[in-house]
């Protein structure tokens, strides 16, 4: 019940195309969603977040959507450039007092030029 | 702001010697600090976390006195592997939230290597 599915494992997305990555969740006390990128050597950098009172959020080129009553969130890249190829993580979390993450497997993406 | 700094960035060592990783919140007070451990192409795996003052609550598996947690003050919390082995070699990783915030704020890992 603790765990954050994420999916595809890997990617790989032309130039110019849009990146999808999906993440299911089952515990309905979750209430903080953030999405990481890792970059090689590199610690995870937040990139954006969403909490389950609004269905999209959207920053530049990197949207989430959101889906409450599915238990399912995904990150959309638009406009996929080689300098987004890195890991992504989503994650979620609770206000139980100490917001522990659980982080998905990530999705390596690889965006050819 | 919310910048995490972890020193070293990379260490080599010894088997059966000791490491002191050290994470530092350079411009915010940090309420919470996690540790984590990531292995290559693998997600983060918590270790611990550590609240300012007090002792750290430890990950089911993880052996509290092989990974040692000081959390000193508000900006700086240590992780001390002890006696390490060439199985602890990995990529450690810290991050902290700051106030009451779900945000957590990554350092940029320290790469062990055990010899």
């Amino acid at each position: 019940q603790q765990q954050v599915k994420q999916s595809p494992q890997s990617l790989i997305v032309q130039k110019g195309g849009i990146s999808i990555i999906n993440c299911a969740y089952e515990n309905t006390a979750f209430d903080y969603f953030p999405w990481y990128q890792q970059f090689p050597g590199k610690g995870p950098a937040l990139l954006i977040a969403i909490r389950p009172d609004v269905s999209e959020k959207k920053e530049g080129r990197f949207t989430i959507s959101f889906n409450k009553s599915a238990k399912q969130f995904s990150l959309h890249i638009m406009d996929s450039q080689p300098g987004d190829s890195a890991t992504y993580f989503c994650a979620a979390s609770a206000n139980t007092g100490g917001f522990k993450t659980i982080f998905g497997a990530g999705t390596r993406l690889f965006v050819k030029a | 702001g919310a910048v995490v700094s972890q020193h070293p960035s990379r260490v080599i060592c010894k088997s059966g010697t000791s490491v002191k990783i050290e994470c530092r919140s350079l411009d915010f007070q940090a309420t919470t600090m996690f540790w984590y451990r990531q292995f290559p192409k693998q997600s983060l795996m918590l270790m611990a976390t550590s609240n300012e003052g007090s002792k750290a609550t430890y990950e089911q598996g993880v052996e509290k006195d092989k990974f040692l947690i000081n959390h000193a003050s508000l900006t700086l919390s240590t992780l001390t592997v002890t006696s390490a082995h060439p199985e602890d070699s990995s990529f450690y990783i810290c991050s902290a939230t700051r106030g009451w915030q779900e945000t957590q704020y990554f350092g940029p890992g320290t790469r062990l290597l055990v010899l």
